[in-house]
């Protein structure tokens, strides 16, 4: 099972809007509302941000929404700011011998 | 408060096994599936493997299949990986992962520990 795509890095001045990519096939991402995304700051654990594609956890801020259209799966941060400088790694249930797949991950530079 | 403590890596040769511990408080460990997921040295997330909350289902990635067992006692809220056969491409952090749903598997981790530590080289 292959990784789900990620653009490696994107950026956006505070208080721009952003969209991470997550392009997956028909047996992940297309085929299954069961994508999530994690928020990963250096030398930290990960932190769930988005589950079943766009619903946010308790305490999650609500600038951070998910999306999906067909195969690829979103997630917008909204009014951007300093912390939100992470990495980011989308998650999809796949119908492979492997049950869930991690994206690539996109670092997030706050201009 | 959710604490998920790890333990048991370290510097191993090629070919020999390891286990790691995984402690887990404030929460009903028996209501949760649990996971193993690592980060190699400067890469991304892998989930390693899963058991759920009775240990009557276990999944495994391909890359450790055959290699790695995964077991938990909920007698004493604790979850552990046997890794036998390490290689060196086994080199990471092994973070333990709280399911997010109660009694069913939903491979959505809302709770992780700070990982320990794997080094595999001779």
């Amino acid at each position: 099972q292959s990784a789900l795509t990620q653009p490696a890095s994107v950026s956006g001045s505070p208080g721009q809007s952003i969209t991470i990519s997550c392009t997956g096939t028909s047996s992940d991402v297309g085929g299954y509302n069961y994508v999530s995304w994690y928020q990963q700051h250096p030398g930290k654990a990960p932190k769930l941000m988005i589950y079943e594609v766009s619903n946010r956890p308790s305490g999650v801020s609500n600038r951070f929404s998910g999306s999906k259209s067909g195969n690829t799966a979103s997630l917008t941060i909204s009014g951007l700011q300093a912390e939100d400088e992470a990495d980011y790694y989308c998650s999809s249930y796949t119908s492979s011998s492997t049950p869930t797949v991690f994206g690539t991950g996109t670092k997030v530079t706050v201009l | 408060e959710v604490q998920l403590v790890e333990s048991g890596g370290g510097l191993v040769q090629p070919g020999r096994s390891l286990r790691l511990s995984c402690a887990a408080s404030g929460f009903t460990f028996d209501d949760y599936a649990m996971h193993w997921v690592r980060q190699a040295p400067g890469k991304g997330l892998e989930w390693v493997s899963g058991i759920s909350w009775n240990s009557g289902s276990i999944g495994y990635a391909d890359s450790v299949k055959g290699r790695f067992t995964i077991s938990r006692d909920n007698a004493k809220n604790s979850l552990y990986l046997q890794m036998n056969s390490l290689r060196a491409e086994d080199t990471a952090l092994y973070y333990c992962a709280k399911d997010m749903a109660t009694v069913t598997t939903s491979y959505y981790f809302d709770y992780w520990g700070q990982g320990t530590l794997v080094t595999v080289s001779s």
